[in-house]
């Protein structure tokens, strides 16, 4: 079965550095969509990017890239110069060919201090 | 501005009586769809619509209903079949099933 892993149930990093978000999935699909959603204190889900299963470069999206590493069914998400507003829960998910369903990890909250 | 509504923003449900909750897109997205979100937990789908008229059942479709009568509207009603209601509502929209899926800013749900 499909699965989302985040194993970082919270994150803390100071304002401007980089960090790191993790998530593994597990699937026996070739084709698949990898996508990281931003959720702030509001509720509402934000698309931040999309990675496909067949993309050779990693996608990046102004101070969003992913980092993905097929062989080991890894989807980092890395924010580059944190900022106070990025603090948020953040969910990785994946979409497999044929299915019309996104399916979720359980979340990375993030928290950016001064 | 081109977006997805959800309303209300907080609904209140008493035993036995079924509520539906509003989503309406104007981005003129083929795909609807509603997740369900628990405390602590990622998103669930509860149902998905490719064109109007036409809608499948997700992982959790028990309780619920859907209609999809209107390219723009995808009203879900959380029927008294729903012994655990409360929770976080979010409806989706993509141009196609295979599309980026963009939310809306959800529907809590409480039981009274």
């Amino acid at each position: 079965a499909q699965k989302i892993t985040q194993t970082q149930p919270g994150m803390f990093v100071q304002e401007k550095e980089a960090v790191t978000l993790d998530c593994t999935y597990d699937t026996s699909d070739q084709s698949y969509g990898l996508f990281w959603y931003k959720q702030p204190s509001s509720g509402e889900m934000i698309f931040l990017i999309y990675q496909g299963s067949y993309d050779e470069q990693n996608a990046t999206e102004g101070r969003y890239s992913l980092n993905f590493q097929k062989a080991r069914k890894s989807a980092n998400l890395v924010i580059s110069a944190s900022q106070l507003g990025d603090s948020a829960m953040y969910f990785c998910a994946m979409r497999y060919t044929g299915f019309q369903k996104l399916v979720f990890g359980t979340g990375t909250r993030l928290l950016v201090s001064p | 501005d081109g977006g997805i509504t959800q309303s209300p923003k907080y609904l209140f449900r008493k035993e036995g009586q079924n509520v539906t909750l509003s989503c309406e897109q104007n981005l003129n997205h083929d795909a609807m769809y509603w997740y369900r979100q628990d405390p602590g937990q990622g998103l669930r789908l509860i149902y998905y619509s490719q064109i109007v008229n036409d809608f499948q059942k997700g992982d959790i479709a028990e309780g619920y209903s859907v209609s999809r009568e209107k390219k723009e509207s995808f009203p879900l009603t959380v029927t008294s079949a729903q012994k655990n209601p409360t929770a976080f509502y979010l409806c989706a929209s993509s141009i196609e099933h295979q599309e980026t899926q963009y939310f809306g800013p959800g529907t809590r749900l409480l039981v009274l």
